[in-house]
């Protein structure tokens, strides 16, 4: 059963970079899949970030590219987010997740999430 | 872009009844369409993708329909498991989710 655990800092200040990792187990990043950032607004509701696959090829919100970056590392079986420039409309829990290819990227299995609050 | 409007935003109802979320899109869309379930404080889980299959484990209860603009997921006998926040996505080349349906105990 794959299993996946974000980590990073719950507390960001203004204009600081976000910075989460997403740690894979019970199953090898490298195996095929997708893997993506969703967060989760207390008032706007999920929203898709990007994904990454295992060989490093991004696609992301194209609101967000400029200050988006996503990263893999294959040897720790993690993937990364780094997220520049907050603001307090970044506040979210942000979700890492598994997908798969059907018509289109679906996610089958989450992270249980992290609460990140930009603020001073 | 695409937008997915979900109906209703609220559903009340009771252990054993047919339930019905409806999700509409502002364009027509393939069958790249996902419903997802997701309990207070845990993340969504999937329960339906490609509009109409059912995802490894989930209780056949559930099931997906629809094509063009409208989908439905419909729950056949609601179990107290069931009661939950549902969402629907699109997932082609981008993702969009519908804004949630609150299923409450009536």
């Amino acid at each position: 059963q794959v299993q996946l655990q974000e980590s990073g800092p719950g507390l960001v200040k203004p204009s600081q970079t976000l910075s989460l990792t997403c740690s894979v187990s019970g199953g090898s990043i490298s195996s095929g899949y997708y893997w993506s950032w969703i967060r989760q607004h207390p008032e706007r509701g999920l929203e898709w970030i990007g994904y990454i696959s295992y060989s490093g090829s991004t696609y992301s919100d194209p609101s967000l590219n400029r200050r988006l970056t996503m990263s893999i590392d294959t040897s720790k079986n993690q993937f990364s987010l780094k997220l520049s420039s907050v603001t307090a409309a970044d506040t979210a829990v942000y979700y890492c997740a598994r997908l798969f290819d059907h018509g289109g990227k679906v996610a089958d299995y989450w992270g249980p999430g992290n609460l990140v609050t930009v603020s001073s | 872009d695409i937008q997915m409007t979900q109906s209703p935003s609220t559903l009340s109802a009771s252990v054993g009844d047919r339930v019905t979320i409806t999700c509409r899109a502002s364009q027509t869309i393939s069958m790249s369409l996902a419903w997802y379930q997701q309990k207070p404080g845990k993340a969504p889980k999937l329960l339906i993708y490609g509009a109409s299959t059912l995802h490894s484990g989930v209780p056949s209860r559930f099931s997906g329909s629809g094509s063009g603009t409208e989908f439905t997921l419909t729950i056949s006998s609601l179990q107290p498991d069931d009661f939950a926040v549902y969402y629907c996505q699109y997932y082609f080349t981008y993702w969009t989710f519908g804004q949630g349906t609150k299923v409450e105990i009536k």
